[in-house]
């Protein structure tokens, strides 16, 4: 079945530092990618998403490259902020339900 | 534009008894999907209802059950509570029950805790 495996946490950085958190997927057909961001006690909310293979996803300096051929959906900011604390979550959809990877936690200290 | 709304923010209940969260979806969207998410994983899939109709359905027992109303907004009940049923329980809409791949908007979630 569909499957999403996600670098588990928790990570800890410096601010300013390249933050890369890895996900790979299983899926039948062809999935849309998703990262998704939750911050304490709140909902997840969404950061970016790729629909298609070779397509970037984008927002708020973070980056995520649908890699067909690996089988990846790494997410990538290249200078963290403290602010950027939270879990982040990988997801793929083939249709009607979201299939969620463990999240990683990342906590960025100043 | 209201976001996803969700309430209660949280709840507690004991065992064996039955528990009702409501969910009221983004503006413009007719579909509602539910997810448990237990402390420190990932969110699990429950349903999906769109159309007023359960349209899929996760691994997850049938004491959990749902329903949509006519304005889209939907319930998610549970029956026979378990210790094991305390979790966040999120919401999210989304448009055209998955025809298109559309982005889920999921609410705050409610937290239930089963004593």
């Amino acid at each position: 079945g569909d499957s999403v495996t996600q670098m588990e946490g928790p990570v800890t950085l410096s601010e300013e530092a390249f933050l890369t958190i890895n996900c790979t997927y299983t899926a039948t057909g062809y999935p849309s990618l998703f990262w998704y961001v939750q911050y304490p006690g709140e909902g997840l909310q969404l950061l970016l998403k790729a629909t298609k293979a070779d397509d970037k996803g984008s927002n708020k300096g973070f980056e995520a490259t649908y890699r067909k051929e690996t089988t990846s959906f790494h997410l990538e900011k290249g200078s963290v902020q403290v602010s950027d604390s939270a879990v982040y979550f990988c997801a793929l959809t083939t249709g009607n339900q979201f299939y969620f990877g463990t999240g990683t936690s990342l906590t960025v200290i100043p | 534009d209201a976001g996803v709304t969700q309430s209660p923010t949280h709840l507690i209940k004991t065992r064996g008894q039955q528990v009702t969260l409501r969910c009221s979806p983004k503006s413009g969207h007719d579909t509602v999907s539910w997810y448990q998410q237990a402390l420190g994983q990932g969110p699990q899939f429950i349903f999906q209802y769109y159309e007023e109709e359960e349209r899929q359905r996760g691994n997850f027992p049938d004491r959990f059950s749902g329903h949509q109303f006519p304005n889209y907004s939907s319930e998610l009940n549970v029956n026979a509570l378990l210790l094991g049923d305390s979790a966040l329980y999120l919401c999210a809409s989304s448009l055209g029950a998955g025809q298109y791949q559309e982005t889920q908007y999921f609410g705050p979630g409610t937290r239930l805790l089963v004593l």
